[in-house]
């Protein structure tokens, strides 16, 4: 079965860049989405089809994708960004995995 | 936007059955498919169930196979998950989400289910 790998975690200073990285074989081929989750909350989609954004989500909010590796770019990162991420892959317009999430520390 | 608000979860003992229920507001359901994704205490997203707009294509992870049914009611606007032969792994928030295109959209506030004795 297709597996995505993501780092535990990414640490950030405020008003830095915070890059958080996910791989699998051939994701270039794959449209990738990512999804914000707080404690306690429900996740929140913040970026889909590797680039796209929701119009609720802030523009320091990017993605990319390209080889093995898609990345989730927040630039100038805040202290409300602090969060769990997780990366989705779809197989198809129906099929998709997630990572195992990302853990992110701005101080 | 698609409002979704969960309902069903509990605790039940090893072996017990539990249904969910998922209603959805402010769109057309009819017209979305629908997804369970489920995420255990401290641990990552795991998708659990899909079925298309109108039920005809339904998908089930490898480990609810069997014992795990999902269905619709689109003239209700909900979405369910029957849940059998429940094992103290299935212990998890269980979330229902419209799915998009390439993307799972919108996901309700989730339900808790735990299985223990």
């Amino acid at each position: 079965s297709y597996e995505l790998t993501q780092p535990p975690s990414v640490s950030v200073s405020p008003g830095q860049t915070a890059s958080i990285t996910c791989s699998g074989d051939k994701l270039e081929n794959k449209y990738t989405s990512w999804y914000q989750q707080k404690p306690g909350q429900s996740p929140v989609l913040v970026i889909y089809q590797d680039i796209k954004r929701p119009s609720a989500i802030p523009g320091r909010f990017s993605g990319s994708n390209s080889g093995n590796t898609a990345t989730l770019t927040i630039s100038g990162a805040q202290t409300m960004d602090e969060a769990d991420y997780y990366c989705q892959a779809w197989d198809s317009s129906t099929h998709y995995v997630f990572g195992g999430g990302t853990k992110v520390t701005v101080l | 936007e698609v409002q979704l608000v969960e309902s069903g979860g509990g605790l039940v003992q090893p072996g017990g059955s539990l249904r969910l229920s998922c209603v959805a507001s402010g769109v057309t359901f009819s017209t979305y498919d629908m997804d369970w994704v489920r995420q255990a205490p401290g641990k990552g997203l795991e998708r659990v169930s899909y079925i298309s707009y109108s039920g005809a294509a339904i998908y089930y992870a490898d480990s609810v196979k069997g014992r795990f049914t999902i269905s619709r009611d689109n003239a209700k606007n909900s979405v369910y998950l029957q849940m059998n032969s429940l094992r103290a792994e299935d212990t998890a928030v269980y979330y229902c989400a419209s799915v998009g295109y390439y993307s799972t959209d919108d996901w309700g506030q989730g339900t808790l289910v735990t299985v223990s004795s």
